[in-house]
């Protein structure tokens, strides 16, 4: 199946700092998700991205689906943005997501 | 609107025993799916239903049944609970297959014993 690779695995910000996170993937895919799991478990739907920039606030995505990657940008960045991001994409003709291992993020004050 | 709620959040099963997870959205989506995260394999798909009356396999779907009586409602069971699974289970819809946006409910944390 579709292999879903996200780095850095860990990360550790300062508040203020900005950061980005990569997710690459081994196949086309039909479309690409983004997600943030909070400290509570809670998973929050970011940005649906199968190509382009979307931006929401101080987080913005892009997905260069031609290149198979696509990178999370969050500025600016605050302690409630801590948790884990997960990357999803779908290949095309199939039906389900593959979710990478995520992007587990602490920002400290 | 309440989304996607998952009844119940914690429960405790000694091995062999059965029990039935619940999830409804009033969101009248179509697609709806089962994961299981556990630490180190990330989110795996159990089963999913892409409209009222139908159930697909996922990738781990052994162990588990589900069925789809409602469009709102979609059922997770678990006939002869094994300790092997212990995990977190989401419930998640969207509105277009795959391809939509999915939402996901707040987990439901079952540990077998």
């Amino acid at each position: 199946g579709i292999q879903v690779e996200q780095s850095p695995p860990d990360l550790i910000l300062q508040e203020g700092a900005n950061s980005t996170l990569r997710c690459n993937f081994s196949d086309s895919v039909n479309n690409l998700q983004w997600f943030h799991q909070n400290p509570w478990g809670q998973l929050i739907n970011l940005f649906y991205i199968p190509s382009g920039t979307k931006q929401n606030g101080r987080l913005s995505a892009t997905t260069v689906a031609t290149e198979r990657y696509s990178l999370l940008y969050i500025s600016s960045s605050q302690t409630t943005d801590s948790g884990v991001y997960f990357c999803a994409v779908d290949r095309r003709g199939n039906n389900r997501l593959a979710f990478g291992k995520g992007n587990q993020v602490v920002v400290i004050p | 609107n309440a989304g996607v709620t998952q009844t119940p959040k914690f429960r405790v099963l000694k091995t062999g025993q059965s029990m039935t997870l619940l999830c409804a959205q009033d969101m009248n989506h179509e697609y709806m799916y089962w994961y299981r995260q556990d630490p180190g394999l990330g989110l795996r798909l159990i089963h999913y239903s892409v409209g009222e009356g139908t159930t697909a396999k996922g990738e781990v779907p052994d162990g588990y049944n589900v069925s789809r009586l409602k469009k709102q409602n979609f059922l997770l069971g678990l006939e002869s609970a094994a300790p092997s699974q212990t995990s977190v289970y989401f419930c998640a819809s969207s509105s277009h297959q795959v391809t939509g946006e999915l939402f996901f409910g707040e987990g439901s944390r079952l540990t077998v014993l």
